[in-house]
């Protein structure tokens, strides 16, 4: 089945460490994104791509980074997490028609930086 | 400039009662327009969309929504509210250039 995954679904860790958030879809799509939300607020988004070796940076800061070898797989990393990190993180994907189609999200990382 | 305003962070409805949900938009050109649920702890799942075809537009669970150009508003309801529905709703649009545009977000509470 069609679908778009992201691991792990929750992850809690320690100030200065560095973590990669997955997110793979197996729809083929081009365009890949990724959100963050603080609870009950409105989503903003850091990153985005538009297919292999595109990555821009999206509306909010972020000190994280993104990567997008493959279609199919886009991962976050953040380098050096701080508590301000804790946020929960939301991958999508749309095909190119994104405004036909509407985007396709995966079920979130919710991340708890100590 | 595109952007979306949902009016009410908050929405407090009984079980049964009707769920009105409401959206304004502004575009200089024709939009496209989403709903989106979100559970607790979940990703975003869609709703319903509008893309230029009829402007009352059917979605899963139950939800429907009205496009109306001369209102410039997208409103989000459901005839009979269920339990089940209690969710965090996000309004959307996207432009031509298929950026997309989220609200901030209503929450439901619906009350036994």
């Amino acid at each position: 089945e069609a679908d778009i995954y992201q691991t792990p679904r929750y992850l809690v860790i320690g100030t200065g460490k560095k973590i990669t958030l997955e997110c793979s879809q197996t729809m083929g799509h081009d365009k890949m994104y990724w959100y963050q939300q603080d609870p009950g607020m409105e989503l903003h988004l850091i990153h985005y791509s538009y297919g292999v070796n595109s990555t821009e940076k999206g509306d909010l800061s972020s000190e994280s980074t993104v990567s997008r070898i493959r279609t199919e797989h886009f991962p976050l990393t953040l380098e050096s997490a701080r508590p301000s990190h804790t946020s929960q993180y939301l991958c999508a994907s749309s095909e190119i028609g994104a405004g036909n189609y509407g985007y396709t999200f995966g079920s979130g990382t919710r991340l708890t930086v100590v | 400039a595109q952007s979306v305003t949902q009016l009410g962070s908050h929405v407090s409805v009984s079980e049964g009662a009707l769920v009105l949900l409401r959206c304004n938009y502004s575009s200089s050109v024709p939009p496209y327009l989403f709903w989106y649920v979100q559970y607790p702890n979940q990703g975003l799942q869609l709703l319903l969309k509008y893309t230029s075809a009829a402007t009352l537009v059917k979605g899963i669970n139950g939800f429907e929504a009205e496009f109306k150009k001369s209102e410039t508003s997208f409103h989000l309801t459901k005839p009979s509210a269920h339990m089940s529905d209690a969710a965090e709703y996000f309004c959307a649009l996207a432009n031509t250039g298929n950026q997309f545009y989220f609200g901030t977000g209503t929450s439901l509470t619906v009350i036994p």
